[in-house]
C-alpha cells in the first residue's frame, strides 16, 4: 500500500520567501507528525496533531512556523520569511495510534535549502 | 534537546560481521524504537521494545534494554551492505526524541 509522501521532495528558497511543504499521511493513520532534520543529526521534533487538532506544537523553532491539518488527513507545515537557518530535511510521520509514543511512519523528507 | 545518545558515531565493519550500536538515555520511558535511515530517505522503524521488556528479535536484528542503566544496544548480525545506513533510537516521553544516530558501513 502507499506510504507516507511528502512534496516538493527538494524546495530552494531565497531568504525572505514563504514556503509551504506537504504531507499526505498513509490512509485512516489518526496521528501525524512534523520533524526538523539538520545534516548529521537526528530528527528534532516540531509538532503532532491528532486528526484535525494539533495537541503539541511545543517543538516549533519560531512563530515564522506554522502547521495545519484542517480536515484531519492531509497537513501543510508552511515557513514565512525564511532564513539560512530553517535549511534542513523536513519529515513528515503517521501513526494509526492515538499514543504519540507509539510507531511512526516516515515519509521520505522535503530537503529545504534557503539561499 | 535530544534525550538519546547513540555510542559510536560511526562504525565500519565487513560484510559477514556483527554490528552493535548502543543508546543511553536519560529520563524514564515507556518504550524504546529503534530506526534505520538510509542516505536522503525517510526513517524506518526496526523494532520496538516496551519498559518491561529486557530483549526483542527480528530477523538478524536484536534489541535489548536495561531500565537500570538507562540504555538500549541494537546487534545487527551477519551484516550485509545494504544494512549500511544511520541507525538511531528514539526514547518515548510525551511524544519521541532522537538521538544523533550511528552511522553505519557495510563493506562488501
Amino acid at each position: 500500500g502507499a506510504g507516507v509522501s511528502q512534496s516538493p521532495r527538494y524546495k530552494v528558497a531565497k531568504r525572505g520567501q514563504d514556503v509551504a511543504l506537504r504531507c499526505d499521511p498513509i490512509s485512516g493513520h489518526v496521528s501525524l507528525f512534523w520533524y526538523q532534520q539538520a545534516l548529521g543529526q537526528g530528527p528534532e521534533f516540531l509538532t503532532y496533531f491528532q486528526n484535525e487538532a494539533q495537541l503539541d506544537k511545543s517543538g516549533l523553532p519560531s512563530d515564522r512556523f506554522f502547521a495545519e491539518r484542517p480536515e484531519g488527513s492531509v497537513s501543510t507545515l508552511k515557513i514565512q520569511r525564511t532564513q539560512q537557518e530553517d535549511s534542513a530535511v523536513y519529515l513528515c510521520a503517521s501513526s494509526p495510534a492515538r499514543d504519540p509514543q507509539e510507531t511512526q511512519y516516515f515519509g521520505p523528507g522535503t530537503r529545504l535549502l534557503v539561499l | 534537546s535530544q534525550q538519546g545518545e547513540e555510542d559510536p558515531q560511526a562504525l565500519s565493519i565487513q560484510e559477514g560481521e556483527n554490528a552493535t550500536m548502543n543508546c543511553s538515555y536519560k529520563t524514564s520511558i515507556n518504550n524504546l524504537q529503534w530506526y534505520r535511515q538510509n542516505s536522503g530517505r525517510g526513517l524506518v522503524h526496526l523494532i520496538l521494545i516496551r519498559s518491561n521488556e529486557r530483549e526483542k528479535h527480528s530477523g538478524r536484528l536484536r534489541v535489548t534494554l536495561d531500565t537500570s542503566k538507562k540504555s538500549s544496544s541494537l546487534l545487527i548480525t551477519a551484516s550485509r551492505a545494504a544494512d549500511t545506513a544511520s541507525y538511531f533510537c528514539a526514547t518515548s516521553g510525551s511524544r519521541l526524541t532522537f538521538g544523533e544516530g550511528t552511522q553505519l558501513t557495510v563493506n562488501p
